[in-house]
């Protein structure tokens, strides 16, 4: 069975400095990848994602991430952040051949401190 | 372009009454058309979803029912509201296996 685990719950960081926000997948087929951001009492906004080609994927915000097919991973990246970052923020992939679903990651919730 | 809607954006229920939220997405023929739950502090939930009309897909038993009577239409409904109801739900669509589009969520507090 597919999954999506995303290692911390919480991420706080002080404005200005670099933040990265790890997502890793498991999964027997390949897959897409998508990170979306959360702001309260908001929808969920697409921020990036991974089809298929350079590994390296720019989004919206500053937002980047690197698609690492052998450690399963998508780890999200922004070199300098800012208190409007503040906000939760999900990773989720779609197995392909898959009903149309998208498996989702718990969640990090970006904490700047200023 | 397309656009998703949901109304109402807040609702205050008591328990045992019933429910009818409503999403609607313009701009595009045929969309997948998800439903999510948040939980107070939990990720999201997939309710429901739909590859057309009048299929419906639950991923969760419990005392909520969807429909799609129309294309770009998507109601979640209960005929008794619980406590444990109470959320933020969300609808989404999507094509095919790519990307899911959001709406703005409606919250839902049940009394």
């Amino acid at each position: 069975a597919q999954s999506v685990t995303q290692l911390d719950s919480q991420v706080p960081v002080f404005e200005e400095a670099p933040v990265e926000l790890r997502c890793n997948y498991s999964s027997s087929v390949s897959v897409y990848l998508f990170w979306y951001v959360q702001y309260p009492n908001q929808g969920l906004q697409l921020l990036l994602k991974y089809l298929s080609g350079s590994t390296l994927v720019k989004g919206i915000n500053g937002f980047e991430a690197e698609f690492n097919k052998s450690q399963t991973s998508f780890h999200l990246r922004k070199p300098s952040v800012h208190i409007s970052d503040t906000a939760e923020y999900f990773c989720a992939v779609s197995p392909r051949g898959s009903n149309y679903q998208l498996i989702w990651g718990a969640g990090t919730k970006l904490i700047i401190k200023p | 372009s397309q656009t998703i809607h949901q109304w109402p954006a807040t609702l205050v229920q008591p328990v045992g009454s019933p429910l009818s939220l409503e999403c609607t997405v313009e701009g595009t023929s045929n969309p997948n058309l998800y439903w999510y739950r948040q939980a107070a502090g939990r990720g999201l939930q997939l309710l429901f979803y739909s590859v057309g009309i009048g299929q419906i897909s639950s991923e969760v038993p419990q005392n909520l029912s969807a429909s799609r009577p129309q294309d770009r239409q998507f109601i979640l409904s209960s005929k008794k509201l619980l406590l444990s109801d109470s959320g933020f739900y969300l609808c989404a669509w999507g094509q095919g296996y790519y990307e899911q589009y959001f709406g703005p969520g409606t919250r839902l507090t049940v009394t």
